[in-house]
């Protein structure tokens, strides 16, 4: 299984609301990532996890939240969000960081939307 | 400072024609290199990578590239383009400066073929 899935597909959400988003991947890897990726533009790191451990925030506000519940789930607690947070968020695994450089498995994303 | 530059916005090709997606490289130390494709509303696959030894390197979906390094680039090369090889393409090298655990993107490069 090479499959990294993300769900919910999309989301709308008011500025006010709490919602989550959910990564999992069953390959064995040890270093997952958080992206934001705004169209037509490169992906924008937010968050690497290694081993289930936090090691990298790229400077993300407080209303993202990010969580490694065990090695094969990341999840994304957002709240009191803003509409220009709106954006694909997406996820990604790799067999480990550092080392050998290893290539990213992504999940297909999901699409945020706050109104 | 690690950083790779996509020179094109876009790239137009005809069906049958070769294509290539430029990329240039400025780095400290050895490169490592990678090409992702992105298609619409999609995350990003892996199609190859570099690290050392034969500058052309073979991936996914007859795709190669060509490392050079007198002139730090890293084009991506295809010998007849599909249209379904239409997507955006990022070239990718990964930061040893942060001990190999973040990728730098390019801005991307979109590319069309026309039937």
């Amino acid at each position: 299984d090479t499959e990294v899935t993300q769900t919910p597909k999309h989301l709308v959400m008011g500025m006010t609301n709490k919602k989550s988003l959910k990564c999992e991947q069953h390959m064995g890897h040890r270093a997952m990532y958080w992206y934001k990726q705004k169209a037509k533009k490169p992906p924008e790191l937010m968050f690497v996890y290694s081993y289930e451990k936090l090691s990298i925030n790229e400077s993300v506000p407080s209303r993202f939240s990010p969580e490694c519940p065990n090695s094969s789930l990341l999840n994304l607690h957002l709240h009191a969000l803003q509409p220009e947070d709106s954006a694909l968020y997406l996820c990604a695994s790799s067999p480990r960081l550092g080392g050998e450089p290893y290539e990213q498995y992504f999940g297909p994303g999901t699409r945020l939307t706050v109104t | 400072a690690q950083s790779v530059a996509q020179p094109e916005d876009q790239v137009n090709v005809a069906e049958g024609n070769p294509l290539t997606v430029k990329c240039t490289y400025s780095v400290s130390g050895n490169p490592y290199l990678f090409w992702y494709v992105q298609y619409p509303n999609r995350g990003l696959q892996f199609l190859l990578k570099y690290i050392t030894g034969d500058n052309l390197v073979k991936g996914s979906y007859g795709f190669e590239a060509e490392f050079n390094k007198s002139q730090t680039s890293f084009h991506l090369k295809k010998p007849s383009a599909l249209v379904s090889d239409s997507a955006l393409y990022f070239c990718a090298v990964r930061d040893i400066n942060t001990g190999g655990f973040k990728t730098i993107f390019g801005a991307g490069t979109r590319l069309f073929v026309k039937a």
